[in-house]
């Protein structure tokens, strides 16, 4: 299997500007979580999913970001307009038998926000 | 907050030395997790330990759980400078949301 696989690795953009971050899941896995690291924020839980529908967007910061889960197979998280304080790494990760089990983390976006 | 949290903030040990870094918790758990983030990766999971389980080994790793202190302790035998990373915890009671972590340096 090929872990969960984030695309794209970097991004850079300038403020207002839509961002689409992508995340494919490790194939039966049916948790996906979305989370964001900042030095000044540490490891932040945005939102996440079981069997495709949203459970807990408790962490979304704001209007500007969502989350969506079309299939089993594929996530995005959107950012729109972006400004510079969203810059930041975005992580995605997955599992299977139980939100509460063992998470497998994708490698990150690295987003920054000129 | 609901998650665990890491202490000490940072640690500096020599290599062959034993590190060991700690996470408490606020609530009653089915499980905690320990997960090691290397600069600029995503985490990776070392270790889950149930509440009905007070120690577990793996490999050069020794996690134990006092459930009537709601705390876990992660240990690191015989460090190498490898082990240099931030290790964080995560429980189930909070739907694995994590701590600030603990940065370990390891000097060779």
């Amino acid at each position: 299997d090929a872990g969960v696989i984030q695309s794209p690795r970097h991004e850079v953009t300038e403020m207002g500007q839509e961002v689409t971050l992508r995340c494919k899941p490790i194939s039966g896995h049916d948790y996906l979580f979305w989370y964001r690291q900042t030095m000044m924020r540490g490891l932040e839980l945005l939102i996440y999913f079981n069997n495709n529908v949203p459970i807990d967007d408790s962490g979304m910061p704001e209007d500007r970001f969502s989350a969506k889960m079309p299939n089993a197979s594929f996530s995005t998280l959107k950012i729109q307009p972006s400004e510079p304080r969203d810059s930041a790494v975005y992580f995605c990760a997955s599992t299977g038998g139980g939100s509460n089990e063992k998470l497998f983390f994708g490698s990150g976006t690295q987003l920054s926000v000129l | 907050s609901q998650q665990g949290e890491e202490d000490p903030q940072a640690l500096s040990i020599q290599e062959g030395e034993n590190a060991t870094m700690n996470c408490s918790y606020k609530t009653s758990i089915n499980n905690l997790q320990w997960y090691r983030q290397n600069s600029g990766r995503g985490l990776v999971h070392l270790i889950l330990i149930r509440s009905n389980e007070r120690e577990k080994h793996s490999g050069r790793l020794r996690v134990t759980l006092d459930t009537s202190k709601k705390s876990s302790s992660l240990l690191i035998t015989a460090s190498r400078a490898a082990d240099t990373a931030s290790y964080f915890c995560a429980t189930d009671a909070n739907d694995m949301r994590f701590g600030a972590g603990t940065r370990l340096t390891v000097k060779p």
